[in-house]
């Protein structure tokens, strides 16, 4: 059973940068197919989708956010990180990682990360 | 962007009932549509993946159905632990993009 979790300070700045770790166990991060991807809540609202890094070590980011956004992979620690920069009062989410496949070709999410809320303020 | 639109945005039902929740593409996505379960303080966690495939492992009570732009998820008999919220999921082009969800509450 793959899990997943996520650490990483529960606070930030306004306009500094946001990191998040996703530690993942029960499978390899390396193993090929899988897409490993960020998500974030806002209170009391629906998902937004991040990004990813894909095993061969592609990424691929929400335009939205595309500027901000950096996603890496530490295969020695089977983790994997997000660096949102620049943050503001409108990053204030519950942050999640979760493991991406494509089922019938197309990109589902069938493990997540519990979450974590990170809070942007001075 | 490809927007997904639930409805309703809240429903309370009982134990037994059949209980549908609809999601609105605002542009065709073919059958690429995922459905997510969420408990408070929870991971999501994938129901029906195609539109109408069900994840391993999920009661057979969920269904899903639909193509284009019209998407429902079923519950055929609601069951105490289906208390959540419910989210659609295109899969048709990134950025991937969540409906606003729906709550489902037990009577």
């Amino acid at each position: 059973q793959v899990q997943l979790q996520e650490s990483g300070p529960g606070l930030a700045k306004p306009s500094q940068t946001l990191s998040l770790t996703c530690t993942v166990s029960g499978g390899s991060i390396s193993s090929s197919g899988y897409y490993w991807s960020w998500f974030r809540q806002h209170p009391g609202k629906g998902l937004e989708w991040i990004g990813y890094i894909y095993y061969s070590d592609i990424t691929y980011y929400n335009p939205s956010l595309k500027s901000r956004v950096a996603i890496s992979v530490d295969r020695s620690k089977n983790q994997f990180s997000l660096k949102l920069s620049s943050v503001t009062a409108a990053d204030t989410a519950v942050y999640h990682c979760a493991r991406a496949r494509l089922l019938n070709d197309h990109y589902y999410i069938d493990y997540w990360g519990q979450g974590t809320l990170v809070t942007v303020s001075s | 962007d490809i927007q997904l639109t639930q409805s309703p945005s809240s429903v309370s039902a009982s134990v037994g009932d059949r209980v549908t929740i609809t999601c609105r593409a605002s542009q065709g996505i073919s059958s690429w549509l995922g459905w997510y379960q969420q408990k408070p303080g929870k991971a999501p966690n994938l129901l029906i993946y195609a539109a109408s495939s069900l994840q391993s492992g999920v009661p057979s009570r969920f269904s899903g159905s639909g193509s284009g732009t019209d998407f429902t998820l079923t519950i055929s008999s609601l069951q105490p632990e289906d208390s959540a919220t419910y989210y659609c999921q295109q899969a048709n082009s990134f950025p991937i993009t969540f409906g606003q969800g729906t709550r489902l509450e037990i009577k």
